[in-house]
């Protein structure tokens, strides 16, 4: 189809990891991007993937892409509380005239 | 500096007023983005502008009317407005339109009611 599409919600335990996965639809994007939104906030660039590559770790935040599945995953190792946020996937399509499509955000909470 | 601004941070209008949304960025970048976002809702592309050009306008309606007065400002300017039009809009930039350079930076959002 022509969402990216994650799932809605996810709860951890503070100190765990936390998972996020995200199905993407075109198998030509060049980048793949972790978006972050807190409460009545605009978007935060958390990190970003190349296609060529299959993973990225940026201090506690480890992504996994899967280029033939078009799965991707942000591993947020150690959460806290202050990872309560929607978090965004979203590719960029095309190439001369590239757009950012987003997924539908995962809404992470954690539990004391 | 990553900042993108915008201005104002809340705005209530009703269906006969005029008004504008600014942003503003002094990271040099070339390309700047208007976002809608509804609640619980991902953003949506609406206009990007390339080197103070429109390059895409995503069929938005004309009571929509964006202005690039020069590189470092993007205005949305609002007239007749609907109540279905209530969102967050969102500002963003990026060094520039091209894929090979494509980090998007966002501004914190004007959060617009229309009564």
């Amino acid at each position: 189809g022509e969402d990216v599409e994650q799932s809605l919600f996810l709860s951890v335990r503070e100190g765990d990891s936390s998972v996020i996965n995200c199905t993407y639809t075109d198998s030509s994007s060049t980048y793949l991007y972790w978006y972050k939104q807190e409460p009545g906030a605009g978007l935060q660039l958390l990190t970003y993937i190349f296609s060529n590559m299959d993973m990225k770790q940026d201090q506690r935040l480890t992504v996994l892409l899967n280029k033939k599945d078009k799965h991707l995953s942000l591993r947020i190792a150690d959460t806290q509380t202050g990872d309560s946020a929607i978090y965004f996937c979203a590719e960029l399509r095309g190439s001369s005239a590239s757009k950012i499509i987003f997924g539908s955000g995962t809404r992470l909470s954690i539990r004391p | 500096d990553t900042e993108v601004t915008q201005t104002p941070k809340h705005l209530v209008m009703g269906m006969t007023n005029k008004k504008s949304l600014k942003c503003e960025q002094h990271m040099g970048h070339r390309a700047m983005y208007w976002y809608k976002q509804k609640a619980k809702k991902p953003p949506e592309l609406m206009f990007v502008y390339s080197y103070e050009k429109l390059s895409i306008n995503e069929s938005v309606p004309s009571r929509f009317s964006p202005e690039c007065p020069n590189s470092s400002l993007l205005n949305l300017h609002l007239h007749a407005l609907q109540p279905e039009d209530s969102a967050l809009y969102l500002c963003a930039s990026s060094q520039d339109f091209a894929a090979s350079s494509y980090e998007q930076y966002f501004g914190p959002g004007t959060r617009l009611t229309v009564t």
